[in-house]
């Protein structure tokens, strides 16, 4: 069965970076483009980026331009987020998603 | 950027009563291949969000039947014939047609 596996939660300081996986399975990885969508605190959805796994091709939501990168090892799977200069505001769960099939969720906390 | 707005914001409904969700896209949802990409999702308290329905009317592998998706162009409808326990939760339009990606506000939905 499809599923999208991530990486544990994190707590970062502010200005620091936070890198997340997502391990997929269950199907061709390379078939599906890999979005990032994060929930903040009792607040809705929000897409940040999206990666084409078997060309490398990235696309990222204006707001997180220039923070955000998204990455993939293609030999194990595995989909990466990594934003930088965190602040308070980036507090939220960051969930991969295929579109029909969503990750778990990584809560990541900027705290001082 | 393509806006999706939901109505309304928050429903209260007797089991066994049918419920209606709208959500309205600021541009056509409907692609030159004749597609039109506006998704359901439903998020559980605590839960990553699971599709329902995806282009307008199509039910996701195991969505119960009484779910069920309808419109075209900017205007579509969510409906539940009879509302059960378990459908309780935030109930989430999306449109995937651009990037970015954009959600509705949610609907939060609970038993009377």
């Amino acid at each position: 069965q499809v599923q999208l596996v991530q990486s544990g939660a994190e707590v970062k300081k502010p200005g620091a970076s936070v890198k997340v996986s997502c391990k997929a399975s269950g199907y061709t990885f390379t078939s599906y483009d890999i979005n990032w969508v994060r929930q903040a605190p009792g607040q809705g959805l929000e897409w940040m980026a999206y990666m084409t796994p078997s060309s490398g091709n990235t696309g990222y939501a204006q707001k997180f331009q220039g923070r955000v990168t998204v990455t993939r090892s293609t030999s194990i799977g595995t989909a990466y987020m990594e934003l930088s200069s965190l602040t308070s505001e980036d507090t939220a769960v960051y969930y991969c998603s295929r579109g029909d099939f969503w990750g778990q969720g990584t809560l990541v906390t900027v705290s001082s | 950027d393509i806006v999706m707005t939901q109505t309304p914001l928050s429903l209260s409904v007797t089991p066994g009563q049918p419920a209606s969700i709208s959500c309205k896209s600021s541009q056509s949802l409907r692609h030159s291949d004749g597609k039109t990409f506006l998704y359901w999702y439903l998020q559980r308290p605590g839960q990553s969000p699971q599709l329902l329905i995806y282009e307008v009317s199509n039910r996701f592998s195991g969505v119960p039947d009484r779910f069920s998706g309808s419109g075209s162009g900017t205007d579509f409808t969510l409906k539940i014939s009879r509302v059960e326990a378990e459908d309780v939760g935030v109930y989430y339009c999306m449109q995937s047609i651009e990037t970015p990606w954009a959600f509705g506000q949610g609907t939060k939905v609970e038993i009377k």
